[in-house]
């Protein structure tokens, strides 16, 4: 079936480091959306990609859609503590059904 | 204020006997869904609705009921829990579940079955 493959699972950084988070897909979508969830919490929006090649920002957080539109990017400049947490991309597949990936959890080191 | 409420938040149960996880929203929308989710796997789709009394499987729904008899509730029905069954359950709501919506979740429902 189809999947988003989500690495990494897991990604250590001191408060202040940059921090990258890939999806991929098997098959092209319709568009794609990002979740954060903190811990302890539920999973959020933060913002969809239809187009693309598509390019967002959201403060210090960059979203890319590639070119063939089967994967895309979330990149955190200069990470503080609030930036904590796993974050989720989710494919539409042309049947309209969301398609997630396992998540990267975001830790900061002490 | 608009929201998904689930209840109860937290459930510790015995294998085989039955549990009703409560779902509702008070936005009016169409589409709702149940997630487990569980380390390493992110969030696997259970059952969704379309709509009143339409529902469909989504990826992993054995041992799992669903209901839809008003727009508002969605409840998840386990009719004989299993240890297996031991995760972190997500409701989730759209206006109508197609392409470039966002899914607003509920707080989770932590089950541990014994």
């Amino acid at each position: 079936g189809q999947q988003v493959m989500q690495i990494p699972q897991y990604q250590h950084v001191q408060e202040g480091e940059d921090f990258t988070t890939y999806c991929n897909s098997s098959t092209t979508l319709s568009n794609i959306q990002w979740y954060k969830q903190r811990p302890g919490g539920h999973p959020v929006f933060l913002i969809q990609l239809v187009k693309s090649g598509e390019v967002k920002k959201q403060k210090r957080l960059t979203f890319q859609f590639g070119e063939a539109k089967k994967n895309s990017s979330l990149h955190i400049t200069a990470t503080q503590t609030t930036d904590v947490g796993t974050y989720f991309c989710a494919g539409r597949d042309s049947n309209y059904q969301l398609i997630w990936g396992a998540g990267t959890k975001l830790i900061i080191k002490p | 204020e608009a929201q998904v409420t689930q209840n109860p938040r937290y459930l510790i149960t015995v294998t085989g006997k039955k549990l009703t996880v409560t779902c509702s929203q008070n936005m009016n929308h169409e589409y709702m869904s149940w997630y487990r989710q569980d380390p390493g796997l992110g969030l696997r789709q259970i059952y969704y609705s379309m709509n009143v009394e339409v529902t469909d499987k989504g990826d992993v729904p054995e041992g799992y009921k669903v209901s839809r008899k008003e727009k508002r509730n969605f409840p998840l029905i386990l009719e004989s829990p299993s240890p297996n069954q031991t995760s972190l359950y997500f409701c989730a709501s759209s206006p109508t579940g197609r392409r470039g919506e966002t899914q607003y979740f509920g707080p989770g429902t932590r089950l541990l079955v014994l």
